[in-house]
């Protein structure tokens, strides 16, 4: 079946430390996104990438960092510097180009709580 | 810029009732727009869509939304709920396939 996978799906980490979310994608997307959800805000886009090897940064871009070493792979680092890093965490993917709706496909998500 | 407004924060609703869930968009240009579930602690999937064409659109689970441009509105709708329903809804615009951009949810809750 073709999806998004997210690992892992809870994770439990000291103030201070770096934490990398998984996001691995078979849907031969070319768009990746990462989004962070906390309750009653709704989703706010951290990164995103439309191609191998580049980014952008989202709208709250800041305490985090991505790559795109491949197609499939599009993983979250989430630093030290981030602030109030305890959140859910969403991996998304789309098309680009032609018969791009903007129509995002999700995984089931990473919840980070950070002691 | 495009924003999304959904009015509700939380519906509670009987078993069997129909229910609607609100959302208002502003753009200055033409728009896609969607509406996703999303059952707790899992990730969002679609609903139903509005790329173009009849302003009735319908998608799964028995829901749909009525998009309407004077309104700048596309509600959601569902004429009778089971408890399953439960989750939370977001609607969401592009333009053109770029950048996405949701509103804050609306919780439903579905009593028995």
């Amino acid at each position: 079946d073709g999806g998004i996978t997210q690992s892992p799906k809870y994770l439990f980490r000291k103030e201070g430390q770096n934490v990398t979310l998984s996001c691995e994608q078979n849907l031969n997307h070319d768009a990746m996104y990462w989004y962070r959800q906390d309750p009653g805000q709704g989703l706010r886009l951290i990164y995103y990438s439309q191609i191998v090897n580049d980014f952008q940064k989202g709208d709250i871009a800041e305490g985090y960092s991505v790559s795109r070493e491949k197609k499939e792979s599009f993983p979250l680092t989430v630093t030290s510097a981030q602030k109030n890093p305890t959140a859910f965490y969403l991996c998304a993917s789309s098309i680009v180009g032609l018969g791009n709706t903007g129509e995002l496909f999700f995984g089931e998500g990473s919840r980070l709580t950070v002691l | 810029a495009q924003s999304v407004t959904q009015l509700d924060s939380q519906v509670p609703v009987f078993e069997e009732a129909p229910v609607e869930l609100r959302c208002n968009y502003s753009s200055s240009v033409s728009v896609y727009l969607f509406w996703y579930v999303q059952y707790p602690n899992q990730g969002l999937q679609l609903l139903l869509k509005y790329l173009s064409g009849s302003t009735l659109v319908k998608g799964i689970n028995g829901f749909e939304a009525e998009f309407n441009k004077s309104q700048t509105s596309f509600h959601l709708r569902k004429p009778s709920v089971h408890i399953s329903d439960t989750a939370e809804y977001f609607c969401a615009v592009s333009v053109r396939g770029f950048k996405t951009i949701f509103g804050a949810g609306t919780r439903l809750f579905v009593k028995a």
